[in-house]
């Protein structure tokens, strides 16, 4: 089964950027999305379709892709932007998660 | 606005059956699927499953299939997950969450419940 892969915890200190990676077999010919989600709640989607950002997110956050890494982007990390992130892609009709990421700031 | 709200809190012995509900509202609920997912306490999300409300279909993780059995009610805009055989593995949050884009290159979750939590428990 696919799979995609994604580093346990990235640190970062308010104001710096943040990058986090999401690597996969062929993830360069699929699309991936980013949710954020904190202690608590249900994920909420920041980056669509590689880069696009849904209505009423920060503009602070981005998404790119290089071959087969995607890669999320916090520019001018908030103390607000702690929490865990996802990847996920879609192949052969199954929802893939990565294990996610869990996001300090301090 | 769109909501999927979820039953409550279940708690099951070992080898029970534990069905979860989610109710849909403020849209079209035959047109977008219904995925599940779950995450354990401390742990990364972990899908289960879809279906189309509208044709019944259903696709399954692999891990999953045989255990898992998703239905819905389209009187009341439900979807049911119902999860059997449960060991304290199963011990976790579950979610529903709404599928959408074409199904072909995109497809992701784009409105989620609040979760359930389901503890399994000798």
């Amino acid at each position: 089964s696919y799979e995609v892969t994604q580093p346990p915890s990235v640190s970062v200190s308010p104001g710096q950027t943040a990058s986090i990676t999401c690597s996969g077999e062929k993830m360069g010919d699929k699309y991936t999305w980013w949710y954020q989600q904190k202690p608590g709640q249900s994920p909420v989607v920041v980056i669509d379709q590689d880069k696009q950002r849904p209505s009423g997110i920060p503009e602070r956050f981005s998404g790119s892709k290089s071959g087969n890494t995607a890669t999320l982007t916090i520019s001018g990390t908030q103390t607000m932007d702690e929490a865990d992130y996802y990847c996920q892609a879609w192949d052969s009709s199954t929802v893939v998660f990565g294990g996610g990421t869990k996001l300090t700031v301090l | 606005q769109v909501q999927l709200v979820q039953s409550g809190a279940e708690m099951r012995k070992p080898g029970a059956s534990v069905k979860v509900s989610c109710k849909a509202s403020g849209y079209t609920f035959t047109r977008y699927d219904i995925n599940w997912v779950r995450q354990a306490t401390g742990q990364g999300l972990e899908w289960m499953g879809w279906m189309s409300p509208n044709r019944g279909d259903t696709g399954y993780a692999q891990k999953f299939q045989g255990r898992v059995t998703i239905t819905r009610d389209t009187s009341i805009n439900t979807v049911y997950m119902e999860l059997s055989s449960l060991t304290s593995e199963d011990t976790a949050v579950y979610f529903c969450a709404r599928g959408q884009g074409d199904g072909y290159d995109v497809y992701y979750l784009d409105y989620w419940g609040q979760g359930t939590l389901v503890t399994v428990s000798s």
